[in-house]
């Protein structure tokens, strides 16, 4: 019963690169949510979506960024021309809609190093 | 917008010994959870333990334990005969009632534990 994988699990990019991080959830569950983390604080809310649909992006920022979570495939949350701000540790976490207060279940993480 | 705030950067503590670490948290909410969650050097976050705010009991899990006292908004985490597997970072999380929908978490700022020998 695999839980959630998220790859790459690290992931260098050049300052102005694109970098797409990748979420399959648990098997069954239709919610995913994005958290970033930066060095020595917690997780900060990105972005929770439904198959096909964003719910809640009120975390992510404006310009740059954005994610999906298509009717088939992983959730993919993408970073247009990367800054150095942007690297971060990129969390992915899902459940079921009905058992979300239960907690979710999180991936590992991406390591997002921009250089 | 709901905090959480956690007030001890680092811990440490013996093996065998207990611990406390502490979160406080503001909300208007009636109705909330509020989790701690652990996270290893290994960087995965495992759930420790959840607590329903309507629910006056303490949660317990196995060694682990909370003191939920919800007038003062305080959700204090009791880890009993530390063990070296428990050397982690710590979060604290709130999460609002939904009614049955997903809603997200707001995590403090962590507790870096250290169990020694």
């Amino acid at each position: 019963n695999a839980g959630v994988m998220q790859n790459p699990r690290h992931l260098v990019r050049r300052r102005g690169q694109e970098a797409r991080l990748r979420c399959s959830p648990v098997k069954g569950h239709s919610h995913v949510y994005w958290y970033r983390q930066l060095p020595e604080e917690g997780l900060k809310f990105m972005v929770y979506l439904q198959k096909e649909n964003i719910i809640d992006e009120s975390g992510m920022p404006k310009e740059r960024f954005s994610a999906e979570f298509p009717k088939e495939g992983p959730s993919i949350l993408r970073i247009q021309q990367v800054v150095r701000g942007d690297s971060a540790a990129y969390f992915c976490a899902s459940s079921s809609g009905q058992r979300a207060n239960y907690g979710y279940t999180f991936g590992s993480g991406t390591r997002l190093t921009v250089v | 917008a709901q905090t959480v705030t956690q007030s001890q950067p680092e811990m440490s503590v013996q093996e065998a010994e207990t611990v406390t670490l502490s979160c406080t948290y503001d909300t208007s909410e009636n109705n909330y959870y509020l989790f701690w969650y652990k996270q290893p050097p290994s960087r995965q976050m495992i759930l420790v333990i959840r607590q329903e705010a309507y629910k006056q009991q303490n949660a317990t899990e196995n060694r682990f334990s909370v003191n939920f006292q919800k007038a003062a908004k305080s959700f204090s985490l009791k880890i009993s005969d530390s063990q070296l597997g428990d050397t982690a970072m710590y979060f604290c999380a709130f999460m609002k009632h939904g009614d049955g929908t997903a809603s997200k978490l707001t995590f403090g700022t962590g507790t870096r534990l250290q169990v020694t020998l």
